[in-house]
């Protein structure tokens, strides 16, 4: 089994429909990241959390908001999904430290906004 | 400001053929680490290897090597001998000590049979 999934997989929406997407994970790391990816622009960061009381915006959370239920669980919520939202998503978790270990990526998932 | 540039954004080879993808990164940090990471077209993202600021010691693994060099504040990548199941985007990172990582763009890799 996956140690970090993310439902659902894919998602097509309408402009104005309030999203969830959801990220789950089983390796016992307290951060989490929501990240966006766009052709020819990397990754881009949304939000992350350092622990369940703890969340932070990231370079792009314009639009977004997030939920940290769980250590184990990480959510991020388009209220009002706009087309330039389309894109691929990716939850990460990685262990606390002095930023020595990798980030570990769910599979993505992507969000068509017509 | 952290940041981490991949200049080329499109590569090209024939198979077989030996192939170095570039990684600059800009930090004012004196302990950081660099990662690579590889995205097949499948989507996923896969982790391909991880460096500390303090060891530039060249890594050697299989097909892949990579070159750490302080001086010129970079971290590049070669393919030996280039394989069909090489074609993917390539992603260098930085990541500081507040644990944040920051992507370049990526290099998509193409390799042609």
């Amino acid at each position: 089994d996956a140690d970090v999934t993310q439902t659902p997989r894919n998602r097509i929406t309408k402009t104005g429909k309030r999203i969830m997407l959801e990220c789950s994970q089983t390796k016992g790391h307290d951060r989490m990241y929501w990240y966006r990816q766009d052709p020819g622009l990397g990754l881009q960061l949304i939000y992350y959390s350092f622990d369940v009381k703890d969340i932070n915006k990231g370079e792009i959370s314009d639009g977004y908001s997030v939920s940290r239920q769980a250590q184990a669980k990480f959510s991020l919520s388009l209220e009002s999904a706009i087309p330039n939202q389309t894109a691929l998503y990716f939850c990460a978790t990685s262990d606390s430290g002095q930023g020595s270990n990798e980030q570990f990526f769910g599979p993505g998932t992507r969000l068509t906004v017509l | 400001a952290q940041k981490v540039t991949q200049a080329q954004t499109e590569i090209s080879v024939v198979e077989k053929e030996d192939v170095t993808l570039d990684c600059v990164y800009e930090t004012r940090d004196t302990t950081y680490y660099l990662f690579w990471y590889k995205q097949p077209p499948s989507g996923e993202l896969v982790f391909l290897i991880r460096r500390n600021s303090f060891d530039e010691q060249n890594e050697i693994s299989g097909r892949y090597s990579w070159n750490f060099q302080k001086s010129t504040s970079s971290f590049n990548f070669t393919i030996t001998a280039s394989q069909v199941v090489d074609s993917a985007v390539y992603f260098c990172a930085l990541s500081d000590t507040g644990n944040q990582f920051y992507f370049g763009t990526g290099t998509s890799l193409t390799v042609i049979p």
